[in-house]
């Protein structure tokens, strides 16, 4: 089964640039989405098709893919960005989340 | 608004049947497949499987395939996830979402259902 791999987590200071990847077998040939999850709160799609954002999701998080890996990058991160990240994909009409990272703004 | 209302908390005992719900409103709902997924305590998403509320077409993950059926009654907008013989294994949150149109992602969530499976 296909897998994707993020790191358990990432740390970075308020007003700088956080990156969080995602890597999995020719993961350039899919389309990456990214979820924020807040404690207690359900998830929130943050970026879809690799580097769209949704209505209401800040400039500030952005989204890339190249060969194997996505990234999200957030901007400016902001401590209400802190919070769990899950990258997630289709493949063969099946649904997969990576293992999720857990952002610290400190 | 698209709002995805999820039904309340169970406790339940192990070999028991469950039925847990999402009830879609603000959008056309048989235009949108929902889709449910399971955080078990502490863990990460898990995606279970999908329907189409168009026609009840449904296709789940192998990893939960045989033990949760998906189904709909798109007379009234609500959406099901059920079991016949809960494990203990079971414990999660589930939630619902909607997978979006023209795109991969699930643009909108339900608030989550607690199941507790506990002897």
């Amino acid at each position: 089964s296909y897998e994707l791999t993020q790191p358990p987590s990432v740390s970075v200071s308020p007003g700088q640039t956080a990156s969080i990847t995602c890597s999995g077998d020719k993961l350039g040939g899919k389309y990456t989405c990214w979820y924020q999850q807040k404690p207690g709160q359900s998830p929130v799609l943050v970026i879809y098709q690799d580097n769209e954002r949704p209505s209401g999701i800040p400039e500030r998080f952005s989204g890339s893919t190249s060969g194997n890996t996505a990234t999200l990058t957030i901007s400016g991160t902001q401590t209400m960005d802190e919070a769990d990240y899950y990258c997630q994909v289709w493949d063969s009409s099946t649904a997969v989340f990576g293992g999720g990272t857990k952002l610290t703004v400190l | 608004e698209v709002q995805l209302l999820q039904s309340g908390a169970e406790v339940k005992k192990p070999g028991e049947s469950l039925r847990i719900s999402c009830q879609g409103a603000g959008y056309t709902f048989s235009n949108y497949w929902i889709t449910w997924v399971r955080q078990m305590p502490g863990k990460g998403l898990e995606w279970m499987g999908r329907i189409d509320p168009s026609d009840s077409y449904a296709d789940y993950s192998p990893s939960f395939e045989g033990h949760v059926t998906i189904s709909v009654d798109k007379s009234i907008s609500i959406v099901y996830l059920q079991w016949s013989g809960l494990q203990t294994s079971d414990t999660a949150i589930y939630y619902c979402a909607r997978v979006m149109g023209g795109g991969p992602g699930f643009d909108s969530w339900g608030q989550g259902t607690l199941v507790t499976v506990s002897s």
